[in-house]
């Protein structure tokens, strides 16, 4: 089973509108998340990490962490058509050792 | 800023070939990784690796070995590999462990004929 399950699969967003994507981790040692985003040929980069409950702000993208029903999401605001990628989030914990564990990831994609 | 280099960018083999990917890093990171990516979506951490000589097995290490004889370089050795596999595999690298951002390189695709 999955450990870090990810809603939707895919999400078709207008140019300047909202996406919201969201995470779920199944194993309570994973309270410690991140976001990273893919696009198409290249390798993920790292958008921003949530250690805390809350929500943490990085110009157009909010994270917002539950670590009591172990949920993170992220919302796009003001979406760009350079927005468009497949986006991951990842876990890991403290006794998950030090390796991050992937989702499978959302496909974003912003029309003009 | 630093940069992951990864050869090759692709690698057509035969089955039950041993295959060797090779990945450098100059941001003198400690740790490094190597993922496998299906189809565009989810990564597999094969295996990691904490500092020189360290190698540390992740959920899909078998059927692939690794080795790590420089801090900069971290290498993935396909040890047979299977028909009609097509996969694309990606190197990391971060200051240490989890808390730190990857680095990621812009990955080598693999197909077996």
């Amino acid at each position: 089973q999955q450990k870090v399950q990810q809603s939707p699969e895919s999400l078709s967003v207008p140019e300047g509108g909202m996406a919201s994507l969201n995470c779920t981790s199944s194993d309570r040692n994973f309270q410690y998340f991140w976001w990273y985003r893919q696009h198409s040929g290249e390798g993920p980069k790292a958008l921003m990490s949530i250690f805390s409950d809350g929500d943490k702000k990085e110009g157009r993208f909010t994270a917002h962490l539950n670590k009591a029903s172990l949920h993170v999401s992220l919302h796009i605001r003001d979406s760009q058509p350079s927005d468009s990628a497949l986006y991951f989030c990842a876990a890991s914990g403290n006794q998950g050792g030090r390796a991050l564990i992937f989702g499978t990831g959302t496909t974003v994609s912003v029309s003009p | 800023g630093g940069i992951i280099t990864q050869t090759p960018k692709f690698l057509i083999g035969q089955e039950g070939q041993k295959l060797t990917l090779k990945c450098q890093q100059n941001f003198n990171h400690d740790t490094m990784y190597w993922y496998r990516q299906d189809s565009g979506k989810g990564l597999r951490l094969i295996y990691y690796s904490i500092t020189e000589n360290d190698l540390q097995k992740g959920d899909l290490s078998e059927g692939y070995d690794a080795s790590r004889e420089k801090k900069s370089s971290f290498s993935l050795t396909v040890t047979s590999a299977q028909k009609n596999e097509m996969a694309v595999f990606l190197c990391a690298s971060s200051i240490r462990d989890w808390e730190y951002e990857q680095y990621f390189g812009p990955g080598t695709r693999l197909t077996v004929l």
